[in-house]
């Protein structure tokens, strides 16, 4: 139980192009989700928190305008990169929690963005 | 603040000897703890977890974490490593009073097993 599903796990796209990111809930809802990024060898930098029906909280220093985040439903968020540029290349990873606080976060597999 | 620290980068272990891959957190209130694995290219996934209870967790694959209160530390551990436990692994915790479900994470610890 308790499964992730992330997609695309590979996007190589041109600059200047907006990408989207989805993450699914499969076996379970899905009331909080987050979305990390991570660097080559380097631990997660949790980028935003989103609440199934609300706007997203974002980290400090995350731009809103250039990650979109909705979580329109309890088993999906996604992730919009507006504009990317080769500075977004990175590897994306959501997770998701159907609460309490003593439960797990759940992760998906991950997508590797390579923006020429 | 709240902080987690993985204190080795990298941990080198023979197959079939016992492995140990260390955690020290820090919260103002009592922790929930977690340890999770991340293969190459792969999202994370979670081995175990402390809430209340027992010291001595056990997990997935044959792992197992014991909290330490005085110390601060969940050290994750296993009798007899396999080649295949090679991976990064991250520590994580999260103080039982904050609202929001955030985990604070430790900068990784990369674990290779060598045949």
């Amino acid at each position: 139980g308790a499964v992730v599903s992330q997609h695309p796990s590979w996007v190589i796209c041109k600059s200047g192009t907006s990408v989207k990111i989805e993450c699914r809930s499969l076996d379970f809802q899905a009331t909080t989700m987050f979305w990390y990024r991570q660097f080559p060898k380097q631990s997660l930098m949790l980028m935003a928190t989103s609440n199934e029906g609300s706007k997203a909280t974002y980290e400090q220093g995350v731009e809103k305008d250039k990650f979109l985040i909705n979580h329109a439903s309890l088993t999906l968020s996604t992730l919009t990169v507006t504009s990317a540029h080769p500075e977004d290349s990175s590897f994306y990873i959501c997770s998701a929690t159907g609460g309490p606080g003593n439960q797990p976060q759940h992760f998906g597999d991950g997508t590797r963005l390579s923006i020429l | 603040a709240q902080s987690v620290a993985q204190p080795e980068d990298q941990v080198n272990v023979a197959e079939g000897n016992p492995l140990t891959v260390k955690c020290t957190y820090s919260v103002s209130g009592n922790p929930y703890l977690f340890w999770y694995v991340q293969y190459p290219n792969r999202g994370l996934q979670f081995l175990l977890k402390y809430i209340t209870g027992d010291n001595l967790v056990k997990g997935s694959y044959g792992f197992e974490a014991e909290f330490n209160k005085s110390q601060t530390s969940f050290h994750l551990k296993k009798p007899s490593a396999l080649v295949s436990d090679s991976a990064l692994y991250f520590c994580a915790v999260r103080d039982w009073g904050d609202s929001n479900y955030q985990l604070i994470w430790g900068a990784g610890t990369k674990l290779i097993i060598k045949p």
